[in-house]
């Protein structure tokens, strides 16, 4: 039982490349979102799903994507790394009538 | 949506002395709120949570206190120690019957041996 899964850990663009950030879980929780964390700002939400097929947007989505295909993954797809994407991305999942968040370890993204 | 505050933004205690971290959020119909602990390139890990139905809960040397009348929760930890030391989040959640929390801005605890 891995829980949830972030790859890559670390990862170097340049600007305007673009670039996905995985996340798989094998808990089966029907709710998985994504955050980034900046200092000073805590976790600020980008994108989250309640269920395959169906996904929302959080507070800061502006120059992100993703997709919920299966219950299991939920890629996050960066369309054109801007410096202002520099951050710690962290994806996390909850199960329906718990509120327990799990989180990844977190992958670290640097845009030069 | 909901929003949370979350004071100080750091805090510094000699070892032994008591921390409390202080929240406020904005929906009444938030119902979870949990307190997570960061260390230093880890992720974020649940340490306590209180629901909307008990004003107070503890850990051990960690307790949190809900006032829902005023829409504050708090943080506190007793006889403080070096590893303590750590960001700590606040978040809330359960308005519109969302799992989706909100969080806090963090607190950096400094704990001076």
């Amino acid at each position: 039982n891995a829980g949830v899964t972030q790859t890559p850990k670390f990862q170097v663009l340049k600007t305007g490349q673009s670039m996905t950030l995985q996340c798989a879980q094998d808990m089966n929780h029907e709710y998985m979102s994504w955050y980034r964390q900046d200092p000073g700002m805590g976790l600020r939400l980008i994108h989250y799903s309640v269920g395959a097929g169906i996904t929302d947007q959080g507070e800061v989505p502006n120059g992100y994507n993703v997709s919920r295909s299966t219950t299991e993954d939920f890629p996050l797809r960066l369309l054109s790394a801007a410096p202002s994407q520099t951050s710690v991305y962290f994806c996390a999942t909850t199960r329906t009538g718990s509120n327990t968040i799990y989180f990844g370890e977190g992958s670290w993204l640097t845009v030069v | 949506g909901e929003n949370v505050e979350q004071h100080p933004s750091t805090l510094s205690v000699q070892e032994g002395d008591s921390a409390v971290i202080k929240c406020t959020y904005s929906d009444s119909a938030s119902n979870y709120f949990p307190w997570y602990k960061q260390e230093l390139g880890k992720r974020p890990q649940l340490i306590i949570d209180i629901r909307s139905n008990v004003g107070e809960k503890k850990d051990q040397r960690i307790a949190v206190t809900l006032n829902k009348t005023a829409k504050h929760f708090s943080l506190h930890i007793t006889e403080t120690q070096p590893e303590d030391s750590a960001v700590y989040f606040c978040a809330a959640s359960g308005g519109g019957g969302s799992y989706i929390p909100t969080f806090g801005r963090g607190t950096s605890l400094i704990v001076h041996p």
